[in-house]
């Protein structure tokens, strides 16, 4: 079993949908990160979290240290959000590595 | 600032042949990796470096080798290449809890 799990691994959707992405992970963490890959393109942190909630433009990211779960969720969805998100944790010892889930791949149509 | 640059940005290699790729940031950040992702699958570590002058192995780090002799420099090298090494290569830095990453290195070895 992987240490990070994302559900779903595919995701499409119609313009305008509210989309929730979901990562659970097994071990302690320090910190947990959600990070967005285009096609072909490089890879861009969007949230780093430890405890409750943050909010960017219409992405909103939430955390639950106790059930070790986290979700990532956009509003008003647009086909520009079309990418892969990926969860990834940091762990409490050394080094600041992440490990990472698989990735969701997010498709939205007009 | 032009944070963390790698380069080439691809590369064909035969099975057998060397290589380095390159990877500097101008961030001064002491920690630095290297991942590789694969289709369908999650970044991998293959190294890190948690300052100048140390580095260490990640999950994946046969047929690689790294040096880390300034802050600002970290780069792999692929000795004897093999068509397992077919992956996109991304170098990170981290300062302050956050993931940089550079572009990507598309690697094809046939």
């Amino acid at each position: 079993k992987n240490e990070v799990e994302q559900s779903p691994q595919n995701l499409t959707a119609q313009e305008g949908e509210f989309i929730t992405i979901n990562c659970s992970y097994s071990v302690g963490i320090s910190a947990l990160h959600w990070l967005q890959q285009h096609p072909g393109g490089g890879i861009v942190s969007l949230f780093m979290l430890s405890s409750g909630k943050k909010k960017h433009g219409r992405l909103i990211a939430t955390i639950n240290i106790q059930e070790k779960h986290s979700s990532l969720h956009i509003t008003a969805s647009h086909p520009r959000d079309s990418a892969v998100y990926i969860c990834a944790v940091r762990s409490m010892v050394g080094a600041q590595k992440l490990v990472f889930g698989q990735g969701t791949r997010l498709t939205i149509n007009p | 600032n032009a944070g963390v640059t790698q380069t080439p940005k691809f590369r064909i290699l035969k099975i057998g042949q060397s290589m380095t790729l390159q990877c500097t940031q101008d961030m001064n950040h002491n920690y630095m990796y290297w991942y590789r992702q694969d289709p369908g699958m999650g970044l991998k570590l293959i190294y890190y470096s948690v300052g100048a002058g140390i580095t260490d192995k990640g999950e994946v780090p046969n047929g690689y080798n790294v040096s880390r002799s300034t802050t600002e420099d970290f780069p792999l090298r692929l000795e004897l290449a093999a068509p397992s090494q077919t992956s996109v290569y991304f170098c990170a830095s981290s300062g302050g809890g956050e993931q940089y990453f550079g572009p990507g290195t598309r690697l094809t070895v046939t």
